[in-house]
């Protein structure tokens, strides 16, 4: 079973608008990543925030972690069309095991 | 995509054949994973590795099998395909596992 579930499973925003995506996971972790992914190609990583922090930024990304809660937000500000893709949150559950477990993703459509 | 390859890019099989799929990597990473992308799913762990000859079950091991002999090369093997095998097959690296992973661009693999 999947550890991370994305909110919303898609999203249709105007180019210029802010886009937020919500991740929802169940066991405790050591960090949480999230990548997104274009039409036909593989993952891109984006951004890693690690258990002992709770907000990060990137460029135009923010990622927010609340352990608490076991769930994390990624906001992208002043979207643009190029944006347009998957983006996929994944938990790292620390321990002995080096693996993640990916959500199954929100598709974020940004029209120009 | 970070110094990784994925061959063959497509394939089309015939139930009950055996294939293999090679993921090779230029940066020398320890850890490689392969994973598979079905609609609704996310990405699912299928094998990894964390060294030369050194490898692990994931989430869908059933009917896969992997070996790794050199650094570079990361072979993912269905010893008889399955139409439920049909899926898009994605190698992934990472240099320590517990950082970020670099995928390569996947492997359309169908199933008739």
């Amino acid at each position: 079973s999947q550890q991370g579930e994305e909110d919303p499973q898609a999203l249709s925003i105007q180019e210029g608008e802010n886009a937020t995506m919500n991740c929802s996971y169940k066991t405790s972790i050591n960090n949480l990543q999230w990548y997104r992914q274009n039409s036909g190609r593989g993952l891109v990583h984006l951004i890693l925030i690690r258990s002992n922090e709770r907000e990060k930024h990137s460029g135009r990304l923010r990622v927010t972690l609340d352990t608490s809660k076991k769930s994390s937000s990624l906001l992208i500000t002043a979207s643009r069309a190029a944006d347009t893709a998957s983006y996929f949150c994944a938990t790292d559950k620390g321990g002995s095991a080096r693996q993640l477990t990916f959500g199954s993703g929100t598709q974020l459509t940004v029209l120009p | 995509d970070a110094g990784i390859t994925q061959s063959p890019r497509h394939k089309v099989t015939e139930t009950g054949t055996p294939v293999t799929l090679r993921c090779h990597q230029t940066e020398n990473h320890r850890y490689m994973y392969w994973y598979r992308q079905d609609p609704g799913h996310g990405l699912r762990l299928i094998h990894y590795s964390y060294g030369v000859k050194d490898t692990d079950k994931g989430e869908v091991s059933d009917g896969y099998s992997v070996s790794r002999s050199k650094t570079e090369d990361f072979l993912l093997t269905l010893e008889s395909a399955t139409s439920s095998q049909t899926s898009v097959y994605f190698c992934a690296i990472s240099a320590g596992g517990r950082d970020e992973q670099f995928f390569g661009p996947g492997t359309r693999l169908t199933v008739l």
